[in-house]
């Protein structure tokens, strides 16, 4: 099964603007991976921020944006707020079944 | 609104079998794709397989094939997760996430806890 990695944990100050990368073991990430970038915070169901690499659902808070970066899909948050402390998943389509990251823990 | 409802939190014995169910309401159910997911305490989501009630078609991930099955109920717009054999390893939230075709995923059931003790 594919491997997906993500980096275990990242700091940021409020306001800063960070970007979590979510990596194929088994090559570049593309847009035909369709990947979902996912946020979840203690005691609550994840909740979908991105899908198919870079759209966004009308719940999303405009300072997060998808896209593709250096072989991976990545998952930007510009102008960081405290409420962005979370943890944030990828998850990536690897033929015909679905794979997790290991999750990013963000704290702010 | 779009819901997806779990039923409630089940406690099982190794080797047992445990039935979830997601109930969907707001939406056309057969327009969609659902996906099992689960979260084992203080650990990561894991992907366990989708059901696509349209078509009857399910994909299961291969940690999971030989135990699970997803069924569903068109009548009551609810989809089912069936997983057997379960050992204390398989102590988790499960979740139904729904998807639109093309890798859209959005809106999330609040979970079901599944405990395995003996």
């Amino acid at each position: 099964q594919t491997v997906v990695t993500q980096e275990p944990s990242l700091t940021v100050s409020p306001g800063g603007t960070v970007t979590l990368t979510c990596a194929s073991g088994t090559g570049a990430v593309t847009r035909g991976c369709l990947p979902n970038w996912f946020q979840q915070k203690p005691g609550q169901p994840p909740r979908t921020l991105i899908y198919t690499t870079s759209h966004k659902h009308s719940w999303t808070p405009a300072r997060f944006s998808g896209s593709l970066l250096g072989g991976k899909a990545a998952l930007t948050l510009s102008g960081v707020q405290p409420e962005d402390e979370a943890d944030y998943y990828c998850l990536l389509y690897c033929g015909a079944t679905w794979v997790f990251g290991g999750g990013t823990k963000l704290t702010v | 609104q779009v819901q997806l409802v779990h039923s409630g939190a089940e406690v099982k014995k190794p080797g047992a079998s445990v039935r979830i169910s997601c109930m969907a309401s707001g939406f056309t159910f057969t327009g969609y794709h659902f996906h099992w997911v689960r979260q084992a305490p203080g650990q990561g989501l894991e992907w366990m397989g989708i059901i696509t009630p349209s078509s009857g078609a399910t994909v299961y991930g291969q940690k999971f094939q030989g135990r699970v099955t997803m069924t569903w109920d068109t009548s009551t717009s609810t989809v089912y997760m069936d997983l057997s054999g379960l050992r204390s390893e398989d102590t988790a939230v499960y979740y139904c996430a729904r998807e639109l075709s093309g890798g859209s995923f959005d809106f999330w059931g609040q979970g079901t806890l599944v405990t395995v003790s003996s």
